[in-house]
C-alpha cells in the first residue's frame, strides 16, 4: 500500500539557517510521482515541485533544492538560507498511476522561521 | 485560467443538518478530486471522477456522505446529518486527462464546522 511518512512534526530554525525536511514513501508501483506542497497559514495548498519515478536528478530553485533517492525511497526538501516568510506547513505527496493519481500526503512538517 | 473555486470558503452548521459544497474545476479538467484535512493532517483523499463517473470512493466516504458530477464540470459534496466529527477543510482538486493528468491544482477549499 502507498503510504508517505514525514517524521518530523515541527522544526524550528533561525533567519538564514538553512534546514531539510524529510519525507520517506511506500510503494509498489514503478511509476508514481512526488510532489511537495506549502500551505501558509492563508491554507491554500502551494505547487513546489513534481518528481517522476523515472527522474532522480536532483533539481535547485532559488534557495530551494530536492534530494530524490529511489534507493532508499526518499525524497527531501531542503531550504538554505531560510527566511520568515518560509514558515508554513510543507506536505510530502505521492501519487500512483494505477491509484488514479489521486495523492496521498504525509501528515506534514510545520516549519517556524524566527527572526 | 481562472483556477479551482470552491463555495462556500466557510460554513457553520448544527449537528444533524445536511451541507452541500461545490467545486468548480478548472475548465478543460476531466479529473475531479475530493479531499478532507483535519487539524494538523495532510489531506486524505476522499473520491474522484473522471468526466461524470465516479471512478473511485475512499472508506473515509461514509454514507453520509454523498458526491455527484452530473455533466463533467462542477461538482457537489453533501453531507447528511453532520456529526462534529466532520468538522474540517474540504478541498477539491482538479487535472487534464491527457498529458500532465497526474499534476493537480488545489482549490482554497471550504471550511466546516459543525456546532
Amino acid at each position: 500500500a502507498q503510504k508517505v511518512t514525514q517524521a518530523q512534526t515541527e522544526i524550528s530554525v533561525v533567519e538564514k539557517e538553512d534546514v531539510t525536511l524529510d519525507c520517506v514513501y511506500e510503494t509498489r508501483d514503478t511509476t508514481y510521482y512526488l510532489f511537495w506542497y506549502k500551505q501558509p497559514p492563508s491554507g491554500e495548498l502551494v505547487f513546489l515541485i513534481r518528481r517522476n519515478s523515472f527522474d532522480e536528478q536532483n533539481e535547485i530553485s532559488g534557495r530551494y533544492s530536492w534530494n530524490f533517492q529511489k534507493s532508499t525511497s526518499s525524497f527531501n526538501f531542503t531550504i538554505t538560507a531560510s527566511q520568515v516568510v518560509d514558515s508554513a506547513v510543507y506536505f510530502c505527496a505521492l501519487s500512483e498511476y494505477t491509484g488514479g493519481f489521486k495523492t496521498i500526503f504525509g501528515a506534514g512538517t510545520r516549519l517556524f522561521v524566527k527572526a | 485560467d481562472t483556477g479551482v473555486s470552491q463555495n462556500p470558503r466557510h460554513k457553520i452548521t448544527k449537528r444533524g443538518q445536511n451541507v452541500t459544497f461545490r467545486c468548480d474545476p478548472i475548465s478543460e479538467h476531466n479529473r475531479l478530486y475530493w479531499y478532507r484535512q483535519t487539524l494538523g493532517q495532510g489531506p486524505e483523499f476522499l473520491t474522484y471522477f473522471q468526466n461524470e463517473a465516479q471512478l473511485e470512493k475512499s472508506r473515509l466516504l461514509s454514507d453520509r456522505f454523498s458526491a455527484e458530477r452530473p455533466k463533467g464540470s462542477f461538482s457537489t459534496l453533501e453531507i447528511q446529518r453532520t456529526e462534529q466529527g466532520d468538522s474540517a477543510m474540504y478541498l477539491c482538486a482538479s487535472s487534464e486527462n491527457t498529458g500532465n493528468y497526474y499534476e493537480q491544482y488545489f482549490g482554497p477549499g471550504t471550511r466546516l464546522t459543525v456546532t
